[in-house]
């Protein structure tokens, strides 16, 4: 079965520290790779698409082909970066379905 | 206008009643989507349009019925609803390439009782 995990339900750091969200992906074909962000009373948002190799808000995510992962990191995390995180994978081409994963809620403390 | 409008943002309806969400863009976009999310939980497709024509219905019971009238707007009817029906119901629309994301509506909450 096609399915996205992220293994973390809390990922808890310091200010300053880095951090790894792990998101790991089992889909047949090539699927585009998504990481979308909710912060507190805010909607979600689209944070990086693997395609375009982009840093936003100084995270990046690689994919890893081999290992089939799509993991989110930041060298220095901010408090600001508290927030619910979630990988989805979207298969195919044209408008199909966006799929989440079960999401890592990030804990930045001062 | 680069934004998902959701209509109203809060709604309380006895399981007898009949109400309808609305979502609204103007971005061009082809796609449009429901998905329901509850409390610490992701966001679960529920129906998808493309082109106005209802693509994917991801086997949603049949009290909730969605509705496309054109390329701008996206309706979801609820009728004889369950208290467990009660969720946030975000909408989305996407350009039809895959390599896009979604944009997201702010969400309806919504309280069965």
């Amino acid at each position: 079965a096609q399915r996205v995990t992220q293994p973390e339900k809390l990922l808890s750091v310091f200010k300053g520290a880095p951090v790894e969200l792990k998101c790991n992906y089992s889909y047949s074909g090539s699927p585009e790779l998504f990481w979308y962000v909710q912060y507190s009373r805010q909607r979600l948002q689209l944070l990086l698409r693997h395609i375009s190799r982009e840093s936003i808000k100084g995270f990046t995510a690689d994919l890893n082909k081999g290992e089939t992962s799509f993991h989110l990191k930041k060298p220095f995390a901010q408090e600001e970066d508290s927030a619910m995180y979630y990988c989805a994978p979207r298969e195919g081409t044209g408008f199909q379905k966006l799929v989440f994963g079960t999401g890592t809620r990030l804990l930045v403390s001062p | 206008d680069t934004e998902v409008t959701q209509t109203p943002k809060h709604l309380v309806m006895g399981m007898t009643n009949k109400k309808s969400l609305k979502c609204e863009q103007h971005m061009g976009h082809r796609a449009m989507y429901w998905y329901k999310q509850k409390a610490k939980k992701p966001p679960e497709l529920m129906f998808v349009y493309s082109y106005e024509k209802l693509s994917i219905n991801e086997s949603v019971p049949s009290r909730f019925s969605p509705e496309c009238p054109n390329s701008s707007l996206l309706n979801l009817h609820l009728h004889a609803l369950q208290p467990e029906d009660s969720a946030l119901y975000l909408c989305a629309s996407s350009q039809d390439r895959p390599e896009y994301g979604y944009t997201f509506g702010s969400g309806t909450r919504l309280t069965v009782v």
